[in-house]
This record gives C-alpha cells, sequence and structure tokens, in this order.
C-alpha cells in the first residue's frame, strides 16, 4: 500500500493563479481531510469529507473548494491564490468504522509558495 | 469557537532529562490523539485516547486524559536525540472535526 500520497511536493503560483492539489489514498478510508500547517500555528482543518460525495468545511475553508467524487481521491482547489496561502498544505485519512481507533494517516506535504 | 490549546511552545532540554507537553481544550472532547512530526516530515500517529481518566504507556512515553475529557498531557522519561520533533496534541470537540493544538517543538541537546 502506498498510503497517501500528494502532489505535487514544491509549488510556487502568482497570486491570482488557480491549481489544485491532489491526494489520494488506497486504504479505502472513508474520512479524509485538508490541513494547512504555518509556523507556530499547528495543523488548521480546511475541508473534510466523510465519504464519497459528502464535503464539509474546516477551521479555515475560505478561499479553498474540494470535492469527493470517488474514495480514493480528495483534490483541494486554490481559486485565486493569495500570499496569505503560502503554507504547507497536508492531506489525511482515516478509517471511520472503528470509532475506537481513529488514526489519521497523513501524506507527505505539499508546499506552497504564492508570489 | 472551539480551541485546543498546547503548553509550551518550545522546550529545550538535556539529553536524559523529562519532558511534559500539555493539552487543554475549551470543551470536551470525545477522545484526543497524539502526533510527532520530525523537522521536514509529516504527523505521525502515536496514540489515541477515550476515557475519562485514561493512561496510556508506550515505552518511555506516558499518556494522560483528564478526567472532564478536557485536558491532556504527554511525558516523556529520559529524553534521547531520537525525541526531537514537534508534538502535537488533536481532539474531536464532536461530530467529525478533529482540531489541532499548535505543537511543542522539543529540542534535545546531547
Amino acid at each position: 500500500n502506498a498510503g497517501v500520497t500528494q502532489t505535487p511536493k514544491f509549488q510556487v503560483l502568482k497570486t491570482g493563479q488557480s491549481m489544485t492539489l491532489q491526494c489520494a489514498q488506497d486504504m479505502n478510508h472513508e474520512y479524509m481531510s485538508w490541513y494547512r500547517q504555518d509556523p507556530g500555528m499547528g495543523l488548521r482543518l480546511i475541508h473534510y469529507s466523510v465519504g464519497a460525495g459528502i464535503t464539509d468545511q474546516g477551521e479555515v475553508p475560505n478561499g479553498y473548494n474540494v470535492s469527493r467524487s470517488t474514495t480514493e481521491d480528495f483534490p483541494l482547489r486554490l481559486l485565486s491564490a493569495a500570499p496569505s496561502q503560502t503554507s504547507v498544505y497536508f492531506c489525511a485519512s482515516s478509517s471511520r468504522t472503528n470509532p475506537i481507533q481513529e488514526t489519521q494517516y497523513f501524506g507527505p506535504g505539499t508546499r506552497l509558495l504564492v508570489l | 469557537g472551539q480551541q485546543v490549546m498546547q503548553i509550551p511552545q518550545y522546550q529545550h532540554v538535556q539529553e536524559g532529562e523529562d519532558f511534559t507537553t500539555y493539552c487543554n481544550s475549551s470543551t470536551t472532547l470525545s477522545n484526543i490523539q497524539w502526533y510527532k512530526q520530525r523537522p521536514g516530515g509529516h504527523p505521525v500517529f502515536l496514540i489515541q485516547l477515550v476515557k475519562s481518566g485514561e493512561v496510556k504507556k508506550q515505552k518511555r512515553l506516558t499518556f494522560q486524559f483528564g478526567e472532564a475529557k478536557k485536558n491532556s498531557s504527554l511525558h516523556i522519561t529520559a529524553t534521547q536525540t531520537t525525541d526531537v520533533g514537534t508534538y502535537f496534541c488533536a481532539g474531536r470537540p464532536g461530530g467529525f472535526k478533529t482540531i489541532f493544538g499548535a505543537g511543542t517543538r522539543l529540542f534535545v541537546k546531547a
């Protein structure tokens, strides 16, 4: 199993450009989420999904869109990039079938710089 | 809004000293998880606590969940250089959202 994969690893954008960060998991997990990590602020939840066709907003959803057409994929779209979106983005997945153990598996991250 | 506060932000220790990080929530949590992130890496799951007053141990690491399910702690006994990294707590205040603390970065001097 590859686990959680993210592409690209690095990206430089100009203000106003749009792009999609890809996330895929091969563990058949129901739950997937996107976080951004900024220095001194930990991980902040952007959007999450509890299954195909179902998405919801997290703590900092503005400027981002998501969709979940399949169990495996959960892309994050930046509609019009702003310098404030410079960050490291992590995708994570977990299984909801066992409520006692909800381990979140994280991808390697995408480092985004918006100029 | 719902917050998970974590202290201290940084901790410098000499190898062999103990280390503790504390996590406090403004609301009752259904569970709390702890993660470790090495510099340049991604968060890796350590443990989950579910029950009020629960204590779990993993070798030199001891995790506690408060009686009111609003606070938690991670204690490392006799730190080693391999313990270097940032330790995050993450809680579920309800529903499906998981809220992370800001993390405690641990520096260990050999």
